[in-house]
């Protein structure tokens, strides 16, 4: 199975200041059609997961700029341009390249 | 609107069975692939299981392999996961998801809780 590896798993961080969150694969999310199925997706508290990236850089519909996610080889990273009150919440990263597919361990963001 | 719909859940003692079901409202079954992810509240998410609906094709986790079956029926909108032989350490949310997009799990019911306990 692919292993995710995910980090900072807590992210303190002030009101309009920016927040980056990394995961790592343990081999390669390119999948045979060329495309790399890696997600990022916010959980509220309480709430069910919603995707915000898909296949690494692409927002979902209704997800605010400040969003944003890229890759380096085997390393992705989301980024919050200027955090803001309703960005608390756990996020996490999965990828759908291989079956099972898999999680990284979450990142709790929470405001300083 | 694309809406996924849980439900089954409940308090069940080890060794019984039990079976969750998910219906989608707003779309139609086709070729997607949808999956059941569980989460111990407060903790990681686990894949448990996913069908491609086109093939009925199936996945498993190894730690219920044997265990639990997925199903779907196009006709019914509706995805199930039969659950035998249950352990303490099902206990979980259990959320259905779907890939509108390959590899994707678009979008994500609101989750059923199963309980196991003596």
């Amino acid at each position: 199975d692919v292993v995710m590896t995910q980090s900072p798993l807590s992210l303190p961080v002030t009101l309009g200041q920016p927040a980056s969150i990394s995961c790592r694969s343990s081999q390669s999310l390119v999948y045979s059609d060329g495309n790399t199925y890696l997600n990022w997706f916010q959980q509220r508290p309480g709430q069910s997961p919603r995707r915000l990236i898909y296949k690494v850089s692409n927002r979902d519909s209704g997800v605010p700029d400040r969003f944003s996610g890229s890759k380096s080889g085997t390393d992705f990273t989301l980024k919050i341009s200027r955090v803001e009150a309703e960005d608390v919440g756990f996020y996490f990263c999965m990828q759908g390249t291989h079956w099972p597919y898999t999680f990284g361990q979450g990142t709790k963001l929470e405001i300083k | 609107e694309v809406r996924l719909v849980e439900s089954g859940g409940g308090l069940v003692q080890p060794g019984r069975s039990l079976r969750l079901s998910c219906t989608a409202f707003g779309f139609t079954f086709h070729n997607h692939a949808m999956h059941w992810v569980r989460q111990v509240p407060g903790k990681g998410l686990e894949w448990v299981s996913g069908i491609y609906l086109k093939s009925d094709g199936t996945g498993y986790a190894d730690s219920v392999k044997g265990r639990f079956t997925v199903s779907g029926d196009k006709a019914n909108n509706s995805l199930y996961l039969q659950m035998n032989s249950l352990r303490a350490e099902d206990t979980a949310l259990y959320f259905c998801a779907i890939d509108i997009t390959p590899g994707g799990a678009d979008y994500w019911g609101q989750g059923t809780l199963v309980t196991v306990s003596s």
